[in-house]
């Protein structure tokens, strides 16, 4: 069975700041995806970034990058010039590749990280 | 505008009550998904499905059924058999992987509480 650990309950970060949010994950399979999800106060759900697991650059999206190491099963996100409206939980998702025909999968969510951005 | 609704936001159910959490999709998309929120605990699997009139249990099915008789609709009822009933539900649905994006897309979640 896949995990998804994220051993940083709560970080803080200063305005305009870089913070690193780290996740780790356990799995058997080769192929498959992982995502950073952002949940602020409203509760709305927002993917913040995807990377596919065969794919060895690292996906990047505006301020938002990621640093993944697939033999170490690791997947960090990376926010730059951080803002105050990055305060938000952050999710660490993992779902195995869908098969043929396109079944899906489980998407498996970590425990998450809620960050602070100070004034 | 396509997207995934929820209704209610808020629900009250009294113990020994089953309630039923409404979740519809218009982004034609194949899998739905049910998703307890606890504190603490992040997003636990209730339920999913594949396609219309399949589903399959997740990791906390117990006290809970779902059903699936049209692609857009994906309801969740909690039954008395749930022990704790009181979280926060998510419901999302995503795409199979045809090419590239098969994130999931959530719906504004419904927050149930048990008086």
């Amino acid at each position: 069975a896949q995990t998804v650990t994220q051993s940083q309950p709560e970080m803080s970060v200063q305005e305009a700041e870089t913070v690193t949010l780290s996740c780790t994950y356990d799995t058997s399979e080769n192929n498959y995806y992982l995502f950073w999800y952002k949940q602020p106060p409203s509760r709305q759900m927002i993917l913040v970034i995807r990377q596919e697991a065969y794919k060895q650059q690292n996906a990047t999206e505006n301020r938002f990058s990621v640093n993944f190491q697939k033999a170490a099963k690791s997947f960090s996100l990376k926010i730059s010039d951080s803002q105050l409206g990055d305060t938000a939980m952050y999710f660490c998702a993992f779902m195995k590749r869908p098969g043929r025909g396109g079944a899906t999968n489980k998407l498996i969510f970590g425990t998450g990280t809620l960050l602070a951005v100070q004034p | 505008d396509g997207g995934i609704t929820q209704s209610p936001k808020y629900l009250f159910r009294k113990e020994g009550q089953n309630v039923t959490l409404s979740c519809e999709q218009n982004l034609n998309h194949d899998a739905m998904y049910w998703y307890r929120q606890d504190p603490g605990q992040g997003l636990r699997l209730i339920y999913y499905s594949q396609i219309v009139n399949d589903f399959q249990k997740g990791d906390i099915a117990e006290g809970y059924s779902v059903s699936r008789e049209k692609k857009e609709s994906f309801p969740l009822t909690v039954t008395s058999a749930q022990k704790n009933p009181t979280a926060f539900y998510l419901c999302a649905s995503s795409a199979p992987f045809r090419g590239l994006g098969t994130e999931a897309f959530f719906g504004q979640g419904t927050r149930l509480t048990v008086v």
